[in-house]
């Protein structure tokens, strides 16, 4: 039973446009979530993270906003640039259970088309 | 700074063979993780180490899977005997903060491909 849903397997946007990647989560425990950027051939790297206690945090051209109420977030690129094809991955976690290792989403497939 | 680092890179064997993946972690991290990454599953947890001390083995498949942590510099995952269905990339990762704060820093992978 997947605790943490990344619906949308692929994604290709044009160069310049935003790029808006969605995850959802079940457990209502969790309150710390993260994105991970995943190149081909190599190992899966941290981008953006937030806590519960926001609806957003942003980091130059991304930003995440988080709804507690649906259960939602979304990763936001802009603009979109070819460099940020990769594959990228939702994870979240319970911030004060320190045992509690991330959860993954399957992670969604960016294309960023020139 | 050397990252984390796994061994094979690459591994392809046959239904029945053993196959060991290594990892050595960044040196003063003092937790290790082995994650499998599957079309259908995605990155699923396998089993973590904290003080080269097995924490939480509950993601590991089946007991053809076994992981040691002999010391705070070397991991190695065990299948045996492999089967076509645990063909996947394997990654270990470490952290020097507890893993629900989400440090996480990845090696490379291992692609495993079991004929």
């Amino acid at each position: 039973d997947q605790q943490v849903k990344q619906n949308s397997p692929s994604l290709s946007v044009q160069e310049g446009r935003i790029s808006i990647l969605n995850c959802d989560y079940t457990n209502s425990m969790f309150d710390y979530f993260l994105w991970y950027k995943k190149y081909p051939a190599e190992g899966p790297t941290f981008l953006i993270s937030i806590s519960s206690i926001k609806d957003k945090n942003e980091d130059g051209r991304f930003t995440v906003f988080l709804n507690k109420s649906a259960k939602h977030l979304s990763l936001h690129i802009v603009p979109s640039q070819p460099g940020d094809s990769a594959v990228y991955f939702c994870a979240a976690s319970r911030q004060y259970s320190g045992n509690t290792p991330l959860v993954f989403g399957k992670g969604t497939r960016l294309s960023v088309i020139a | 700074d050397a990252g984390v680092i796994q061994s094979p890179r690459h591994e392809v064997t046959e239904m029945g063979q053993e196959v060991t993946l290594r990892c050595k972690p960044i040196s003063g991290h003092d937790y290790l993780f082995w994650y499998r990454q599957t079309m259908m599953r995605g990155l699923e947890l396998l089993i973590y180490f904290n003080n080269n001390v097995p924490i939480d083995d509950s993601g590991m498949p089946e007991d053809r899977f076994s992981a040691k942590m002999p010391n705070a510099s070397f991991s190695t995952l065990k299948i045996q005997p492999s089967e076509p269905r645990d063909s996947a990339v394997y990654f270990c990762a470490s952290s020097l903060a507890p893993p629900n704060t989400g440090e996480l820093f990845f090696g490379e992978g291992s692609r495993l491909t079991v004929l």
